[in-house]
């Protein structure tokens, strides 16, 4: 069956410093992967989709890039942390018609 | 356009049924979704059900879709104190595997003993 991992778990940042939030998927190949983001008291949001090795589609314009090195695994980065990108972030895997969510990092930037 | 609907909050009683309603806006939605998040943890799909379909059980769950009023509701029969959470309905607009879901801003469903 399939599994995803997503880490850290919770992150608080400082303003102006780097982000790496990483997501792997196993039990399956050739996933479609997606970064959401969950603000507080919001929905959520769709932030990048990716249906193959180094394919990225952004949905927003944002602060935050992501990158899909190798087959199962997804990375969202940013160079420079703001207060706004604060929130809980969910990486999901797709391959139809089956579907699942990792268990989210709650990033706080102070 | 692509716009999902809930209501924010739901405070129900031990025991008692749960209605959580959903509008959405695109007629092409093919897929609808219903989602659990408990506090602090990740999306648990709960269940999901076609658009040519009008309804779906599933033990103490049960979807209704209104394909005319695009309207779906979620009831929770018997609710339990751990069905307290975030309840999320999401759509997807086309038969295309990777298409992306819209979600909701989600219910807060809190029950009381």
């Amino acid at each position: 069956s399939q599994t995803i991992h997503q880490w850290p778990a919770t992150l608080v940042q400082p303003v102006g410093s780097p982000l790496s939030l990483e997501c792997t998927v196993e039990g399956t190949s050739n996933p479609n992967l997606y970064w959401y983001r969950q603000a507080a008291g919001r929905g959520l949001q769709l932030l990048f989709y990716s249906v193959g090795i180094g394919q990225i589609s952004s949905e927003v314009p944002q602060n935050l890039s992501a990158s899909r090195p190798q087959d199962r695994q997804f990375i969202l980065s940013s160079k420079k942390l703001l207060l706004s990108d604060s929130g809980f972030y969910l990486c999901a895997w797709s391959v139809p018609p089956s579907r699942g969510f990792g268990p989210g990092t709650r990033l706080t930037v102070l | 356009g692509e716009d999902v609907e809930q209501s924010l909050f739901l405070s129900v009683r031990e025991g008692d049924s749960s209605v959580i309603n959903c509008t959405y806006t695109d007629s092409s939605s093919t897929y609808l979704y219903w989602y659990k998040q408990e506090p602090g943890a990740g999306l648990q799909l709960l269940t999901y059900i076609f658009s040519n379909m009008d309804m779906k059980q599933d033990q103490r769950l049960t979807v209704l879709l209104n394909k005319k009023d695009k309207h779906l509701s979620l009831r929770i029969a018997d609710t339990q104190t751990g069905d307290s959470a975030i309840y999320f309905c999401a759509e997807r607009l086309s038969d295309s595997g990777n298409t992306p879901l819209v979600f909701g801003k989600g219910t807060r469903l809190s029950v009381i003993a």
